[in-house]
């Protein structure tokens, strides 16, 4: 969905090493959300945020920091990369008047830490 | 918290068969059950929902339908076709935060 943004789209990165993954979108919605999706594991909730103040963490937030820049940017940084955050990273959007309702997908990062 | 299980994990239909995935939940306070369906190489789509306050819903050849005495939903997806074959999620939530979802289910229709 190209109203949904993730930068890049794949990365390979070392042991130790800071790296960011950005989101952005332009659906004007107030509710953003980080997933990581492993095989067999399906889509496990990282973080969450309902606006530029509000961040919530998931079920899997150790190991990860988020930043709400702007309404329509959250970014997710892994402080020190390990190998079993080798996954597929997801970010998505919903708007606040309708709750957790439909929630909408950009294509994902497939992250690589060797 | 919600606990979502989903069965099964892969599942292979000839064309035009019908195919039936299944989930349950945890939460009795979750009122809101979507279907995301994601195609290779790209992120989950919604393609179908349902609220607490209905048994089933259809949408052409997709429905769903909901028990929720028993705490459980499932798709339903008729005369199926190639451009079926993908990962279906299903996924519960209170409506209020976020969405739980299951393991997936990687569904293959054969020629």
């Amino acid at each position: 969905d190209a109203d949904v943004t993730q930068t890049p789209r794949n990365r390979i990165t070392k042991t130790g090493k800071r790296i960011m993954l950005e989101c952005s979108q332009t659906k004007g919605h107030d509710r953003m959300y980080w997933y990581r999706q492993d095989p067999g594991l399906g889509l496990r909730l990282i973080y969450y945020s309902f606006d530029v103040k509000d961040i919530n963490k998931g079920e899997i937030s150790d190991g990860y920091s988020v930043s709400r820049q702007a309404q329509a940017k959250f970014s997710l940084s892994l402080e020190s990369a390990i190998p079993n955050q080798t996954a597929l990273y997801f970010c998505a959007t919903s708007a606040a008047s309708g709750g957790a309702y439909e929630q909408y997908f950009g294509p994902g990062t497939r992250l690589t830490v060797t | 918290g919600e606990n979502v299980e989903q069965h099964p994990s892969t599942l292979s239909v000839q064309e035009g068969d019908s195919a039936v995935i299944k989930c349950t939940y945890s939460d009795s306070a979750s009122n809101y059950f979507p279907w995301y369906k994601q195609e290779l190489g790209k992120g989950p789509q919604l393609i179908i929902d349902i609220r607490s306050n209905v048994g089933e819903k259809k949408d052409q050849r997709i429905a769903v339908t909901l028990n929720k005495t028993a705490k459980h939903f499932s798709l339903h997806i008729t005369e199926t076709q190639p451009e079926d074959s993908a990962v279906y999620f299903c996924a519960a939530s209170r409506g209020d935060d976020k969405i739980i979802f299951g393991k997936g289910t990687r569904l293959h229709i054969l020629p």
